[in-house]
């Protein structure tokens, strides 16, 4: 099955500056590759997707962008803010017809210190 | 629009009880997906339901089991507890079987 490593488990930026986050997957069938964002205690958020057809997608200060070749996919957050702070997951899936089984990463929690 | 609604939000149940979960998805979702997620850890699949059919299932013992409704909103049932199952249960759902998830607030259960 698909298995998803993600680094690092923790992050400290200070704010205003980029925050990278960096997943790799083992499944080269995967084709959908979100990101989600979890507060504590609150729900995890769809912050930004990609499929595989595309390498880079951009929303505000958000871009995440995917190697195929190398099987890995990054987040990337510019200007960050002390609301950015919170533990970010990414997931890889092979969309098929009727379904889409999310794996997750380990998560990394980002800290962005005023 | 409501989100994905989830109950009860806290449980706390005892080894060797059953625990029934609930959910209702985003008017207009047809495909609900059940996850675990267990504190410092990321969502681990574990069932998901697309017109009322199982659609998939995750590495979990036949102790859990799920269904989906005519309305689309769908339980999740957990037998024989162990203090293992201690966890956060998250509920989502999507338009449709590949389209993407959106999560509730989850059921925090915890077994003593």
């Amino acid at each position: 099955g698909e298995n998803v490593e993600q680094h690092p488990s923790t992050l400290s930026v200070q704010e205003g500056d980029s925050a990278v986050i960096k997943c790799t997957y083992s499944d080269s069938a995967s084709n959908y590759f979100p990101w989600y964002k979890q507060e504590l205690g609150k729900r995890p958020q769809l912050i930004i997707d990609i499929r595989s057809n595309v390498g880079e997608k951009k929303d505000q200060r958000i871009a995440v962008t995917l190697n195929k070749t190398a099987k890995h996919f990054s987040l990337h957050i510019t200007e960050t803010q002390p609301e950015d702070s919170a533990v970010y997951f990414c997931a890889a899936s092979t969309i098929k017809a009727a379904g889409n089984k999310l794996t997750f990463g380990g998560g990394t929690r980002v800290l962005v210190k005023p | 629009d409501a989100g994905v609604t989830q109950s009860p939000t806290h449980l706390i149940k005892t080894r060797g009880q059953h625990v029934t979960l609930r959910c209702s998805p985003i008017s207009g979702h047809k495909s609900v997906s059940w996850y675990q997620q267990v504190l410092g850890q990321g969502p681990q699949f574990i069932f998901q339901y697309y017109e009322k059919e199982e659609r998939g299932r995750g590495n979990f013992p036949d102790r859990f089991s799920a269904r989906q409704f005519p309305n689309y909103s769908s339980e999740l049932n957990v037998n024989a507890l162990l203090l293992g199952d201690s966890a956060l249960y998250l509920c989502a759902s999507s338009q449709q079987g590949n389209s993407p998830l959106h999560f509730g607030n989850g059921t925090r259960l915890t077994v003593t």
